[in-house]
Formats: C-alpha cells, sequence, structure tokens
C-alpha cells in the first residue's frame, strides 16, 4: 500500500519553462512533505519542504505547494535548467510518529537545452 | 558530499550469500537510516538505530539484520540472498530523530545478486 505516490515516472521539459511535479498522499496524519533530488550515482539530497500549516513554500526558483484537502502536493521549477534533470523523490512524515519520511518512487525530470 | 559514507560502492554476489553493508555517518550524527531502492521502486525504509539502539523497523525482512556500534558506524547484514535483494541499500543520518524528516544521504552501495 504505497502511502506516497507519484504517478509520473518521468517529465521532459524544456529550458527556461516550468516543471512541475505532483505527488499525492493517503495518510491524512502526513503533516509535514518534503522533496528530495538526486542525482545518478548520488545520494538523494533534501531540497525543500512544507509543513501542513502553510500551502506554499517557496525557495529560489522551487516552489512547494500542499492542498491538504486534495492530498497533493507539487513542485514548481522556473525557470528549468539543464542541471536541474534529476530524479525527484516526494516524500512525508507526521509528528506525532518517528519522523522518518515515507518516500514515492520518484519522478525523472529532463530539462533540455 | 553529504558526509555520509558507504562501503562497499558495488558488490556482486550470488544467491543464498551473505553480505555486509557499511555507513558511517556524519560527523556528530547519532541516528542512522537504512533504505532499500528496488528497480523502480521508492525508497523503502528498512530500520533507523540511534545512538546504538534500535528505534524504528520498516520493511525489513527477517533474512536482514543490522547494528550500530558505539562509534555509530552502522552495518547492514543481508543473508540468504535472492535475486529480489538486488538493489541500491542507503544509508541517511541525522543528528536527533529526524526531526522534520530532513536526512543526509550517502551514495549507496549497489547489490547485485546473480
Amino acid at each position: 500500500d504505497q502511502q506516497v505516490k507519484q504517478n509520473s515516472p518521468s517529465l521532459s521539459v524544456q529550458e527556461g519553462r516550468i516543471s512541475i511535479l505532483n505527488c499525492d498522499y493517503t495518510n491524512s496524519m502526513f503533516d509535514y512533505f518534503l522533496w528530495y533530488k538526486k542525482y545518478p550515482a548520488e545520494g538523494p539530497t533534501f531540497l525543500i519542504s512544507i509543513s501542513s500549516i502553510k500551502d506554499k513554500n517557496e525557495d529560489g526558483r522551487f516552489t512547494v505547494f500542499l492542498n491538504k484537502s486534495a492530498k497533493h502536493l507539487s513542485l514548481h521549477i522556473v525557470p528549468s535548467q539543464p542541471g536541474d534533470s534529476a530524479v525527484y523523490f516526494c516524500a512525508a512524515t507526521y509528528s506525532g510518529g518517528s519522523y522518518i519520511p515515507t518516500f514515492g518512487r520518484g519522478t525523472s525530470l529532463i530539462v533540455h537545452p | 558530499d553529504s558526509g555520509v559514507t558507504q562501503t562497499p560502492k558495488h558488490l556482486i554476489t550470488a544467491t543464498g550469500q551473505r553480505v555486509t553493508l557499511r555507513c558511517s555517518p556524519r560527523s556528530g550524527d547519532l541516528s542512522v537510516y537504512w533504505y532499500q531502492q528496488s528497480l523502480d521502486q521508492g525508497l523503502q525504509f528498512l530500520i533507523q538505530y540511534y545512538n546504538g539502539e534500535e528505534r524504528a523497523k520498516g520493511n525489513i525482512l527477517e533474512r536482514f539484520s543490522a547494528q550500530q556500534f558505539p562509534d555509530l558506524h552502522s552495518e547492514l547484514n543481508l543473508s540468504s540472498l535472492e535475486l529480489g535483494d538486488s538493489a541500491l541499500y542507503f544509508c541517511a543520518s541525522t543528528w536527533g530523530l529526524a526531526g522534520s524528516g530532513e536526512l543526509f544521504f550517502g551514495e549507496g552501495s549497489r547489490l547485485t545478486v546473480l
């Protein structure tokens, strides 16, 4: 039973355009959400997060949106750059538990020059 | 460089064998996590240790075991290996008990079982 779902295995975008990566979750106990980025032959690295008390969090070109009623979050990258090409993992935790993140399967983003 | 070191980076072995994967956490981190990433699968949480004690268990098979030593490094032991155990095994660390879920990952150990 996947509690965090990334239904798009891959996404291809032109440089300079917006990349939108989506994530859905089923466990309503989750109250903190994260995005990790992974390059080949490297481990995942933390990118950006959002608490359930917010609906938006920005960090430079990266913005995460949270829609709690729909149990949906998305990561927007504007403008996309070739160096953003990586696998992006969505993850969720809950403060009443062990905070150990539950990850989705990842979306491979390719940004074409 | 996350500061988390995993060895070996690659390992090829046969079914039925046993292997040990090693992880050195970031300096000062007390908590170590093991995750498995199989083909087309997300990162599956296996087990967490905090300051030498097991703190949480995920989808870890009975054939797998782990421990954290006094110097805080951790080892993941995989025995009676099957083809389906072929995967990337990641170790991650944090200072405390995962805080907000921001983990620092190593580069992974790629296990191939033939």
